[in-house]
């Protein structure tokens, strides 16, 4: 089956520090990885995304790439502001078959930045 | 657009009374999904539809029904609230045929006591 694995948190940083939460994966088939951003109470929205290997996603100063080799897919940014402040979700879906459209979560990692 | 709306918010439900979550979408998206959050346990799907009259299970669909009958509308029943349903639900939608992002509505924190 497929899973996802993202570091333990909480994770506090403070203002203009550098940030990284892994996140390595488990597929059957060919996924397409996301990271999706949940801000105090309110919905996901997606993050970024990359769709084959050594794809590389980015928005908002946030980056990953899709490592195939390492089955991983790590979030990073260079400078981190007070307003990055949230839950981070890795994950995946696989095209075809049974997991059609399906996106199996990592448990999340709740991020807070301090000024 | 409203994108993806749920209501109610907030629901406080005793053991065994019934409820239904409501769930609609007007970006004309075919598939649609149901996720219930819980701590340390990131999002599971509970049920999902490919399109109007179409609807399977997901990871967690015990204690949950759901049905299809418009492409706007996905309505998630409880048909007798037990506390391990204690959750936040979020409702889902996307193109059917391009699987690559979904769209999430604000949630519904429930409370079964």
């Amino acid at each position: 089956g497929n899973s996802v694995t993202q570091m333990e948190g909480p994770v506090t940083l403070s203002e203009e520090a550098f940030l990284t939460i892994n996140c390595t994966y488990t597929a059957t088939g060919y996924p397409s990885l996301f990271w999706y951003v949940q801000y105090p109470g309110e919905g996901l929205q997606l993050l970024l995304k990359a769709t084959k290997a050594d794809d590389k996603g980015s928005n908002k100063g946030f980056e990953a790439t899709y490592r195939k080799e390492t089955t991983s897919f790590h979030l990073e940014k260079g400078s981190v502001q007070v307003s990055d402040s949230a839950v981070y979700f890795c994950a995946l879906t696989v095209a075809g078959g049974t997991s059609y459209g399906k996106l199996t979560f990592g448990q999340g990692t709740i991020l807070t930045v301090h000024p | 657009n409203a994108g993806v709306t749920q209501t109610p918010k907030f629901q406080v439900l005793k053991t065994g009374q019934s409820m239904t979550l409501q769930c609609a979408q007007d970006m004309n998206h075919e598939y649609m999904s149901w996720y219930r959050q819980d701590p340390g346990m990131g999002l599971r799907l509970i049920h999902y539809s490919v399109g109007a009259g179409i609807t399977d299970q997901g990871e967690v669909p015990n204690g949950y029904n759901v049905s299809r009958s418009t492409t706007e509308d996905f309505p998630l029943r409880l048909l007798s609230a037990a506390p391990s349903q204690t959750s936040v639900y979020f409702c889902a939608s996307s193109w059917g045929r391009v699987i690559h992002e979904q769209y999430f509505g604000p949630g519904t924190r429930l409370t079964v006591t």
